[in-house]
């Protein structure tokens, strides 16, 4: 079964800073995408970044990183110079590709990113 | 600027009635799913449609239902609604084949049951 996990619930950073989240994930599959979305308080789920788990190169959107270990498991957003706008809830999620793909976002249970002038 | 819109926004209903949300996809897009997210947790997947026919579905009983129009429009309809049904009901659409997209979501309604 897919699972996702974000065992933080609240973090916080000083603008300009650098912050990671955390993500765990589990699947039986080897076709598969992960993703990042940002939840404001406008509630809309922006797309951050993405991640195809066949792709060894860790995806990079600006200001915005992922650290992939599929061997771990593990998929990690780092955010460099951390702005105020950045804050927000932040969901790690998994989708299944090819014959698998019901089009089934699992999502985590979210970290709250505030940022601090 | 989202091309998903939901409506509407917010509303509150009582425990036993049946309530329609609805979601007008962005533009070209015929895969439309629905989320329901509780305070506080992360979305879950309720179903996805697909050329206007269910093609998934997530954990939650058939009193749970949708519809989707040949304009790519699409409804969640719940009877019998219950107080755990309060919630952040969110519509995302994608085009088919392009998964590692993702999804573009609706700011969603928010759902009271009392």
């Amino acid at each position: 079964a897919q699972t996702v996990t974000q065992s933080q619930p609240e973090m916080s950073v000083q603008e300009a800073e650098t912050v990671t989240l955390s993500c765990t994930y589990d699947t039986s599959e080897n076709n598969y995408y992960l993703f990042w979305y940002k939840q404001p308080p406008s509630r809309q789920m922006i797309l951050v970044i993405r991640q195809e788990a066949y792709k060894q190169q860790n995806a990079t959107e600006n200001r915005f990183s992922v650290n992939f270990q599929k061997a771990a498991k593990s998929f990690s957003l780092k955010i460099s110079d951390s702005q105020l706008g950045d804050t927000a809830m932040y969901f790690c999620a998994q989708r299944l590709g090819g014959s698998s793909n019901t089009g089934k976002l699992i999502f985590g249970q979210g970290t709250t990113l505030q940022v601090k002038p | 600027e989202t091309g998903v819109t939901q409506s509407p926004t917010h509303l509150i209903k009582t425990r036993g009635q049946q309530v329609t949300l609805r979601c007008s996809s962005q533009s070209g897009h015929n895969t439309v799913s629905w989320y329901q997210q509780a305070l506080g947790q992360g979305p879950q997947f309720i179903f996805q449609y697909y050329r206007e026919e269910e093609n998934g579905r997530g954990n939650f009983p058939p009193r749970f239902s949708g519809l989707q129009f040949p304009n790519y429009s699409s409804e969640l309809n719940v009877n019998a609604l219950e107080l755990d049904d309060s919630a952040l009901y969110l519509c995302a659409s994608s085009l088919p084949g392009q998964q590692a997209d993702g999804y573009t979501f609706g700011s969603g309604t928010r759902l009271t049951v009392v």
